[in-house]
């Protein structure tokens, strides 16, 4: 109950396509979701984040969808480019502790 | 936000030793946590280091193996004890501020080989 799965494992997009990565979970107590990108030899760094009463929030090229009802939530990112090129992780977090549940990551590689 | 630094970035140990990382945040935070990531995979929650008492742990993971100090809001340390090349692996700090935001910020790492 506490897992949060993510998928695809890697995704290969030309540029200027749309990346979409899906995320699952379980838990409704979770409450918060953020999205990190971690570039390699690097810290994950935080992207975009969203709360369960909000189904969307855009950020420049970042936009998390959440569905509340289906348990699911995903990063999409628009006109894509070769700098995006990196490991994209969803998160939960667990309610009154600050701690959150990764999921397994997605390697993007956005083709020149 | 919060910028955090680790030390050292980067080392080669031998089996049976010990190796302290070091992790310091530019501002106080509320949370300090700890994480293990084996490259290629996803993150793995060590402990939450907590300022003024002791560490809790997650499963699997133990004091004696692993203890961590925080003695204040902008400082923490993780050991990794009698090390074994099981032990190689990314380990990263993270930090929430904290004040009804959940938001971590995190270290680049400490990439750790054991021979």
């Amino acid at each position: 109950q506490q897992q949060v799965k993510q998928s695809p494992q890697s995704l290969i997009v030309q540029k200027g396509g749309i990346s979409i990565i899906n995320c699952a979970y379980e838990n409704t107590a979770f409450d918060y979701f953020p999205w990190y990108q971690q570039f390699p030899g690097k810290g994950p760094a935080l992207l975009i984040a969203i709360r369960p009463d909000v189904s969307e929030k855009k950020e420049g090229r970042f936009t998390i969808s959440f569905n509340k009802s289906a348990k699911q939530f995903s990063l999409h990112i628009m006109d894509s480019q070769p700098g995006d090129s990196a490991t994209y992780f969803c998160a939960a977090s667990i309610p009154g502790t600050y701690k959150y549940i990764f999921g397994t990551g997605t390697r993007l590689k956005v083709l020149a | 936000s919060a910028v955090i630094s680790q030390k050292p970035s980067r080392d080669i140990c031998q089996r049976g030793t010990s190796l302290t990382i070091q992790c310091q945040v530019d501002s106080q935070v509320t949370m300090m946590f700890w994480y293990r990531q084996q490259p290629g995979q996803s993150l793995t929650l060590i402990a939450t280091a907590n300022q003024g008492s002791e560490a809790t742990y997650e499963s699997g993971f133990v004091i004696d193996k692993f203890p961590i100090s925080r003695p204040n809001l902008t400082f923490s340390t993780l050991t990794v004890s009698n090390m074994s090349p099981e032990d190689s692996s990314i380990y990263l700090c993270s930090a929430s501020p904290g004040s009804g935001g959940e938001t971590q910020y995190f270290g680049p790492g400490t990439r750790l080989l054991v021979l």
